[in-house]
């Protein structure tokens, strides 16, 4: 079964709102989710690193207060696009590495948010 | 930084056949993971398999085996009796203990019937 959830799967949102991503560990706890954007035919970029309890780690060029980005707890972290314009319309996928696990252990992914933004 | 180089942009297959997908990395570093991931048309991003750069044994995962050299920094994909299913874009991925995993551009497999 899955062991992330990410919702919602797709939205639409006019220019200017702000839209929230949730990426959920259903099966362990985990103190790092990871945030990626995929351009269509792209690879994922690493937007930025969510960490329980403290704040996130943000890739160069990614504005932290656009892409604001809480983890309160250690099976839920949020994407918030604040303000968004149409070149925010992207593919946003979360990803989750067990809290106990190793440096080999492998990343599980949520199914992404297509964002939409007219 | 560490780049991680798929040369392919695309490739295609026979069902029932096999097929090798390139990789190359860059990297100063001994010590890290490397894996392949699969990204069907869903979207879903699904571990193919993965390699311990300490292991000199290459990984093998039933059809999915794995052709790593430390020496070259290659870390090449073959695919054995290609299915339908496996078309999909596979996505090389390259990463230090609890680093942020680095991707490649991809490699769209197509399997012809």
């Amino acid at each position: 079964g899955a062991v992330v959830s990410q919702h919602p799967s797709r939205v639409i949102c006019k220019s200017g709102t702000s839209v929230k991503i949730e990426c959920r560990s259903l099966d362990f706890q985990a103190t790092t989710m990871f945030w990626y954007r995929q351009f269509p035919k792209q690879s994922l970029m690493l937007m930025a690193t969510s960490n329980e309890g403290s704040k996130a780690t943000y890739e160069q060029g990614v504005e932290k207060d656009k892409f604001l980005i809480n983890h309160a707890s250690l099976t839920l972290s949020t994407l918030t696009v604040t303000s968004a314009h149409p070149e925010d319309s992207s593919f946003y996928i979360c990803s989750v590495r067990k809290a106990e696990g190793g440096g080999n252990s492998p990343l599980h992914f949520g199914n992404g948010t297509r964002l939409t933004v007219t | 930084a560490q780049t991680v180089t798929q040369s392919q942009p695309e490739m295609s297959v026979q069902e029932a056949e096999t097929v090798t997908l390139s990789c190359t990395y860059d990297t100063s570093e001994s010590d890290y993971y490397l894996f392949w991931y699969k990204q069907p048309p869903s979207r879903q991003m699904i571990l193919v398999i993965r390699q311990e750069a300490y292991k000199q044994q290459n990984a093998t995962e039933n059809r999915f085996s794995v052709n790593f050299q430390k020496a070259a920094k290659s870390f090449s994909l073959k695919i054995s009796d290609s299915q339908l299913g496996d078309a999909a874009m596979y996505f090389c991925a390259y990463k230090r203990s609890a680093e942020k995993l680095v991707f490649g551009k991809g490699t769209k497999l197509t399997v012809n019937p």
